[in-house]
């Protein structure tokens, strides 16, 4: 079985500071990685996503993530924060095979 | 815009009512997922279709039901509704299994 784990449920960070939001998973298989981001009042975005290949992933708005296997993290970094990154990030573990384990989210609040 | 519909936006009814909740994939998709967000639980998935055939099921109670028919819309079942079912329903799909899963904005449904 897949599991999640977002380490902290609320991070507020300012404006134009770095922040990092903590992701860690256990699985018995090999796993794809995504992290996801909601607006307040929206669906779901794909913010990134790791299937194979490179550990650093880039993805939009600036974010980007790196796979660690010794760790099994897939911590989510942008290295300057604007107003509009507030929202709630979802990582999310898949096999593959079917669907998405999410963890239970990170609010990021940017403080002007 | 992800790509993937879903109808109504919103949605009151009473207890022991029931609803239906209808997902368009987007074009060219033939898997479609179900998850229910909560405030208590969090991003649960419930259930999966490939081209018509149930694939998996989640944390989906007995009194849902879902299907996705030869167009490949789906359509969520949801009966005999308690107060606790109120919460946001996504529907998501992909290519097929094991690709980046896409998701629609949501049915909000409030049950009172």
């Amino acid at each position: 079985a897949q599991s999640v784990t977002q380490l902290d449920s609320q991070v507020p960070v300012f404006e134009e500071a770095p922040v990092e939001l903590r992701c860690n998973y256990s699985s018995s298989v090999s796993v794809y990685l995504f992290w996801y981001v909601q607006y307040p009042n929206q669906g779901l975005q794909l913010l990134l996503k790791y299937l194979s290949g490179s550990t650093l992933v880039k993805g939009i708005n600036g974010f980007e993530a790196e796979f660690n296997k010794s760790q099994t993290s897939f911590h989510l970094r942008k290295p300057s924060v604007h107003i509009s990154d507030t929202a709630e990030y979802f990582c999310a573990v898949s096999t593959g095979a079917n669907n998405l384990f999410f963890g239970t989210g990170t609010r990021l609040t940017v403080i002007p | 815009d992800s790509g993937v519909t879903q109808t109504p936006k919103h949605l009151i009814t009473a207890t022991g009512q029931r609803v239906t909740l209808r997902c368009s994939p987007r074009s060219g998709d033939l898997s479609v997922y179900w998850y229910q967000q909560s405030l208590d639980q969090g991003l649960q998935f419930l259930i999966h279709y490939y081209n018509g055939e149930e694939r998996a099921k989640g944390n989906i109670l007995e009194r849902f039901s879902a299907q996705q028919f030869p167009d490949l819309h789906s359509e969520l079942n949801l009966s005999s509704l308690e107060l606790g079912d109120s919460a946001l329903y996504f529907c998501a799909s992909s290519v097929s299994s094991g690709n980046t899963i896409y998701f629609g904005e949501g049915s909000w449904l409030t049950v009172v």
